[in-house]
């Protein structure tokens, strides 16, 4: 139990276009879901909490407008990286936190390689 | 401020030997995890200790926290290749937003 897939594994988008990454939790309804950033040989660094029904809790230097998220249902979230940049190419992770666990309860999708050329 | 920082931050070692990770952080914690994550792909929780345990085991992994040097280490026994991995700590600290703070990472590799 307690899956949490995310789609697409892979993505190449051209600078300027947006993509969006769906993390869906299986089978768990998950209040909280997290997103986070994973650069080469590094460590995972938290972007935003999200809420079901709820806007985003970004992180401080994570502009949101750039990064959309939307937690629209309590198995799915997504994330929206509009107008992106060469810069933003990196291994987007999601996590998922049962509704009847505590929030540190995290349960993480197998992640996601954007590469924008 | 870093929290949770791993050490070594690389280890290589012969199938078989035990592998001990070490994960140092900053703040007071509620509890500490351990994560293993295999190359490009997501993470697998592996334990979780609180705050008030002070050891912890699962299989072959043994975990121990020394909250007075705000410390933690991460024993594996008997590693098999399988176990080549990333090996991240996260922290919950105390007081602060219900968010994860990781580590920067161990890779671990273990030669057949």
């Amino acid at each position: 139990g307690a899956v949490v897939s995310q789609h697409p594994s892979r993505v190449i988008c051209k600078s300027g276009t947006s993509v969006k990454i769906e993390c869906r939790s299986l089978d768990f309804q998950a209040t909280t879901m997290f997103w986070y950033r994973q650069f080469p040989k590094k460590s995972l660094m938290l972007m935003a909490t999200s809420n079901e029904g709820s806007k985003a809790t970004y992180e401080q230097g994570v502009e949101k407008d750039k990064f959309l998220i939307n937690h629209a249902s309590l198995t799915l979230s997504t994330l929206t990286v509009t107008s992106a940049h060469p810069e933003d190419s990196s291994f987007y992770i999601c996590s998922a936190s049962p509704r009847d666990r505590a929030w540190y309860e995290q349960y993480f999708g197998p992640g996601t390689r954007l590469t924008v050329t | 401020s870093q929290q949770g920082e791993e050490d070594p931050q690389a280890l290589s070692i012969q199938e078989g030997e035990n592998a001990t990770m070490n994960c140092s952080y900053k703040t007071s914690i509620n509890n500490l995890q351990w994560y293993r994550q295999n190359s490009g792909r997501g993470l697998v929780h592996l334990i979780l200790i609180r705050s008030n345990e002070r050891e912890k085991h699962s299989g072959r992994l043994r975990v121990t926290l020394d909250t007075s040097k705000k410390s933690s280490s991460l024993l594996i026994t008997a590693s098999r290749a399988a176990d080549t991995a990333s090996y991240f700590c996260a922290t919950d600290a105390a007081g602060a937003n219900s968010k994860l703070t990781f580590g920067k990472g161990i890779t671990l590799s273990v030669r057949p």
